[in-house]
């Protein structure tokens, strides 16, 4: 059974602390995105790979989020420190590029931070 | 850049009764794919159906299809005979077919639909 997933499910932290969300893609999938939920802006790109090379991190914080795939097997999203404004569902999806059509989700990690 | 509009914040339908959940995008490319994906209270983003532009023919996965206007850029979702299980928010989403910002899936901002024993 492939599936994305995630881990992990849910986090509360308090402000200032380092948060790091993991994702294993569906094996054989070359192409990574992490996506944000909120309640105000819906859902948004953060970052996605290609191949394990960044692509576009243009929708991502860049002075305390960072994003990377060590291998083929774990996609990492982080946050340096992170702030309330951070808490948010964030989401993983994988899928076969660069001829792909649909991406296949993770069950995202609740981030909650205090 | 491309944009997705569910003018739809909330829709609510009676068991077994048909509903239709709109969707608008812009785009000036001719050629990419439309989707509609299910978020259930679980939070997993679940795949409906697909469209490819290219295609005159509507798709249709079951008791969900789709009516795809491409002159008026347009992705309507029907669903019929409603079912307890059909309750979620539902997203529509863009995804372009060349270059680096094909990869990305642009999202709507969801229609909640109700359904009503």
């Amino acid at each position: 059974d492939a599936r994305v997933t995630q881990t992990p499910r849910h986090k509360v932290t308090e402000m200032g602390q380092e948060v790091t969300m993991r994702c294993q893609p569906i094996l054989g999938h070359n192409t990574v995105f992490w996506y944000r939920q909120t309640m105000m802006q819906g859902l948004e790109l953060l970052a996605y790979f290609r191949n394990r090379a960044p692509l576009d991190d243009s929708g991502m914080p860049k002075d305390r989020f960072s994003a990377e795939m060590p291998d083929a097997t774990l996609a990492t999203l982080k946050i340096q420190p992170s702030e309330p404004r951070d808490s948010a569902v964030y989401f993983c999806a994988s899928g076969l590029g660069p001829v792909h059509t649909e991406a296949f989700f993770g069950q995202g990690t609740r981030l909650t931070v205090v | 850049a491309q944009t997705v509009t569910q003018s739809q914040p909330e829709m609510s339908v009676q068991e077994a009764e048909t509903v239709t959940l709109s969707c608008t995008y812009d785009t000036s490319e001719s050629d990419y794919y439309l989707f509609w994906y299910k978020q259930p209270p679980s939070r997993q983003m679940i795949l409906v159906i697909r469209q490819e532009a290219y295609k005159q023919q509507n798709a249709t996965e079951n008791r969900f299809s789709v009516n795809f206007q491409k002159a008026a850029k347009s992705f309507s979702l029907k669903i019929s005979d409603s079912q307890l299980g059909d309750a979620a928010m539902y997203f529509c989403a863009y995804r372009g077919s060349s270059g680096q910002g094909a990869q990305k899936l642009v999202f709507g901002q969801g229609t909640r639909l109700t359904i009503n024993p």
